[in-house]
């Protein structure tokens, strides 16, 4: 069974600039979220999925990001535009429906210079 | 919400020492899970449970729900279980979310 995938693994930009990054979650698993996990702190949830609907954003600061999940599958988060806080590693996670287990992917690792 | 706490923040110990890191939350949960993380990023599942002990390998987690605290167990400790350990609970809520504690890294020297 193929794992979390996200790219890319690494992403440098500059304050203001506009970054993407993707995660394809497990087959099957309906539920998707997002983390953002700054250096020396646990993972923060940013917004979970299940399938392509929203169960709950409310730690995603919406002035500067935004994710989608159009066909319930894999998944977008954006940021724009970038501010230095935003630097850290993000995280995409899924599990099944109703499942306490959740699957990580690689992260992503954003510096904001 | 639940607050989780870990200790130690950071733990250096020689190899093939016994190592404990510990866990403490604030309220009820679905499930607690050990996670472990190393420095490419990617985080792996080491354990969940709801009640008792579990074991795998050199690993051990124990749980005491009615203390809301739990403890991750490494015997004969070696430079490989070098990596970031964190603690996890679920709410018992149908949203099935996690709540992170801020991890504890451990070093573990030839």
């Amino acid at each position: 069974e193929a794992g979390v995938a996200q790219s890319p693994r690494y992403k440098i930009i500059e304050k203001r600039q506009s970054v993407a990054f993707w995660c394809n979650p497990i087959s099957g698993h309906a539920t998707l979220y997002w983390y953002q996990q700054i250096l020396g702190q646990g993972p923060k949830l940013l917004i979970q999925f299940q399938n392509n609907g929203v169960v709950d954003d409310s730690q995603l600061p919406k002035d500067r990001f935004s994710a989608e999940r159009l066909k319930g599958v894999d998944s977008t988060l954006k940021i724009q535009p970038a501010k230095l806080e935003d630097s850290a590693v993000y995280l995409c996670a899924s599990s099944r429906i109703q499942s306490n287990e959740q699957f990580f992917g690689p992260g992503t690792r954003l510096t904001v210079l | 919400k639940n607050e989780v706490e870990q200790s130690p923040q950071n733990l250096t110990a020689q190899e093939g020492e016994f190592i404990t890191i510990n866990c403490s939350y604030s309220v009820g949960i679905s499930a607690l899970h050990w996670l472990q993380q190393h420095p490419g990023g990617g985080i792996v599942s080491l354990f969940m449970l709801s009640s008792g002990k579990k074991k795998h390998g050199r690993l051990i987690a124990t749980i005491n729900i009615q203390e809301k605290h739990s403890s991750l167990h490494i015997t004969a400790s070696h430079p490989r279980d070098s990596a970031v350990y964190i603690c996890a609970v679920g709410s018992s809520g149908s949203a099935r979310q996690l709540t992170f504690g801020s991890g504890t890294q451990l070093t573990v020297l030839p």
